[in-house]
């Protein structure tokens, strides 16, 4: 099976623009769940979706939202940019049906300049 | 809140020598731990995984040992190889259900492994 995929690799943005990261679990999994890697704060959970819906969050500010598509595809998108949002954006596929573990990809690479 | 700690930031081994990485958690509540690798500019890799009814789970070269009474976590890597450089995460989560762990993992702030040829 193919791994998880995610769009694009590597993004630089200005301070106050909008972004929009994509990510493509491995065919099967219904889990999605997006991770903030930076290194002072090591990964932090966003949020995870389920069938589209979303399930679970973490403390972020409302400035992060996300979606899941019907073939479990997600995006998550991050508005009016702060330089403190450069960071690592990892993306988890899980089967969501009585497992618990994450696959990850391999990130999106976000610089605020 | 509550959060999963490493005790050793930073370990360096002979090639050939076995690792052990440890890591401190906190929640009494997790069910369950993993343990991740993440090389540079990968994103993190799964290595094992752990129910909080066991105390000791093998893999390939990898042994995970899960000591609830002083709840601490280790990763045992047999033999270890210069392949096996990179940062270490654990996690932990809570009870996983039909919809699985629903994202909701607490990770430590990682080990960096290094080993020495």
């Amino acid at each position: 099976k193919a791994g998880v995929t995610q769009t694009p690799r590597y993004l630089i943005k200005t301070r106050g623009q909008q972004v929009t990261l994509s990510c493509s679990p491995i065919s099967g999994h219904r889990s999605v769940s997006w991770y903030q890697q930076t290194p002072g704060q090591g990964l932090q959970f966003l949020f995870e979706y389920f069938s589209e819906t979303q399930r679970n969050k973490g403390n972020f500010p409302g400035r992060f939202s996300g979606r899941q598509f019907s073939n479990s595809r997600s995006e998550m998108n991050v508005s009016t940019l702060e330089l403190g949002d450069s960071a690592l954006y990892l993306c988890a596929s899980e089967a969501g049906t009585g497992t618990y573990t994450q696959y990850f990809g391999p990130g999106t690479r976000l610089t605020v300049l | 809140g509550e959060s999963v700690g490493l005790h050793l930031p930073t370990l360096s081994v002979q090639e050939g020598d076995n690792s052990i990485i440890n890591c401190a958690y906190s929640n009494s509540a997790s069910d369950y731990f993993i343990w991740y690798k993440q090389e540079s500019g990968k994103g993190p890799q799964f290595i094992i995984d752990i129910r909080s009814n066991m105390d000791k789970r093998q893999g390939q070269r990898v042994t995970v040992l899960l000591n609830k009474t002083v709840k601490h976590l280790s990763l045992q890597i047999a033999a270890t190889q210069p392949g096996d450089s990179a940062v270490y995460f654990c996690a932990e989560g809570g009870v996983p259900n039909y919809g699985g762990s629903q994202g909701n993992l607490i990770f430590g702030k990682g080990t960096k492994l290094s080993v020495k040829p």
